[in-house]
């Protein structure tokens, strides 16, 4: 079966750093989102993007966060500087409007 | 605004019983509705989807039932096994203009005893 790729599986990294999360959708897929999780906590939506723009974002999606198509195959979410309570793990996701493959998350340690 | 709960928080049984999980949600709108499995630090297998024009969904010893209008889904695990061991987490799928967002439950830990 197709998969949702994610990189790096785990990221350390200091307060105030930006960082990149990289994602690899499903080749035949139209929409694509990022979820977290918070340990112990619910997951929870963050963005979504179609036709090469994001088309919903909750309200935890502020503006230090950014997402990104650079190419045909890559998914990226930006952080632009890191908080203590941005870690957690990061799932993407990609569909086609039905079912939702996510990937196996990206856990973010920041501290 | 869809909430998603899920009874009960943490689950334990025998191995080869029958159980039940419980997904109920506020907002009857829905597009679909997903079971995931979660692994203690992994990411979210999906298990069954159920679109909204369907009542249930089944796959091997997985039957999953939607009542849209009362707004429950059950998910039906037959003869459990230990590997069924896992957090299952149900998700509402929302039908906004260019996204399919998932709203989740905060899941049902359950520990199949061998």
């Amino acid at each position: 079966e197709p998969e949702v790729t994610q990189t790096p599986s785990h990221q350390v990294t200091q307060m105030g750093q930006e960082v990149i999360l990289r994602c690899v959708p499903i080749s035949n897929h139209l929409y694509f989102y990022w979820y977290r999780q918070i340990l112990g906590q619910k997951v929870e939506f963050l963005v979504s993007f179609y036709n090469n723009e994001i088309s919903e974002k909750s309200e935890i999606f502020d503006d230090q966060f950014s997402v990104e198509r650079p190419d045909g195959s890559n998914f990226t979410l930006k952080i632009r500087s890191t908080k203590l309570e941005d870690s957690a793990m990061y799932f993407c996701a990609s569909s086609t409007g039905r079912k939702a493959f996510f990937g196996q998350g990206t856990r973010l340690t920041v501290v | 605004k869809q909430e998603v709960t899920q009874i009960p928080a943490a689950l334990s049984v025998p191995e080869g019983e029958n159980l039940v999980l419980n997904c109920s949600f506020t907002d009857s709108a829905i597009y679909n509705l997903q079971w995931f499995r979660q692994d203690p630090g992994k990411g979210l297998t999906s298990l069954l989807l159920i679109q909204s024009s369907q009542r249930e969904q089944t796959s091997g010893r997985l039957n999953a039932s939607l009542d849209k209008s009362s707004g429950r889904s059950t998910l039906y695990i037959a003869a459990s096994q230990p590997g069924d061991s896992a957090t299952y987490l149900c998700a509402v799928g929302g039908s906004g203009a260019g996204s399919y967002q998932l709203t989740f439950g905060k899941g049902t830990k359950l520990s199949v005893i061998p």
